[in-house]
């Protein structure tokens, strides 16, 4: 069964500062991977995506991820954050296959000081 | 707005009742997934629909059942409400289920969530 890890539960950056959160699966083969945030009061809005070829995908809102195999991560970076980006984000790992799911992280909250 | 519906948006209801919840998925979209969110179970999944037929399980209590409906529309059922029941509900859909042979991996879009207050 696949499993998702996201080490830090709660992350403050000051606004224009670099960001990246962690994400740790655990799979037996490639997965999807993907990231969704989620506004106070909103539900899930998908990030960004990775389902095979090129290890570094880009998404919404400036945000990129890097798949690395070897340390079964998959890593969102963004380089200037802003104070709108302020939210908790999931990570999640979809298996390949007939039994499909997605398996989410427990989330990171993200506090953007001005 | 992710074109996915879900109400009602909040419910309080009293432990021992009966509640269901609706999900209208994006046009287009045949499979349809409810998801529990909790703040110490974090997003679990429950149960996924494809088509009207059910195709993969959960962590779905035998108090909870759910359907999907010809036009495509799903209900979560939950009863004998208790306390822990408390939570967030979101119902997700996609565009087609990744049976064998299907390349792609599904994208699910996400609705707003019913939020389940159970006193």
């Amino acid at each position: 069964a696949q499993s998702v890890t996201q080490p830090d539960i709660h992350i403050t950056v000051s606004e224009g500062a670099s960001l990246e959160l962690r994400c740790n699966y655990s799979y037996g083969a490639t997965p999807y991977l993907f990231w969704y945030v989620q506004s106070p009061g909103q539900g899930l809005q998908l990030l960004l995506k990775y389902f095979s070829g090129d290890t570094l995908v880009q998404g919404i809102k400036g945000f990129e991820a890097e798949f690395k195999r070897s340390q079964s991560s998959f890593n969102l970076r963004k380089p200037s954050v802003h104070w709108s980006d302020a939210a908790e984000y999931f990570c999640a790992v979809g298996a390949r296959g007939s039994n499909y799911k997605l398996t989410f992280g427990k989330g990171t909250l993200l506090t953007v000081n001005p | 707005d992710s074109g996915v519906t879900q109400t009602p948006k909040h419910l309080i209801t009293a432990t021992g009742q009966r509640v269901t919840l609706r999900c209208s998925p994006r046009s287009g979209d045949l499979s349809v997934y409810w998801y529990q969110q909790s703040l110490d179970q974090g997003l679990q999944f429950l149960i996924q629909y494809y088509n009207g037929e059910e195709r993969a399980k959960g962590n779905i209590l035998e108090r909870f059942s759910a359907q999907q409906f010809p036009d495509l529309h799903s209900e979560l059922n939950l009863s004998s409400l208790e306390l822990g029941d408390s939570a967030l509900y979101f119902c997700a859909s996609s565009q087609e289920f990744p049976g064998p042979g299907v390349v792609g991996a599904n994208v699910l879009t996400f609705g707003a969530g019913s939020r389940l207050t159970v006193l």
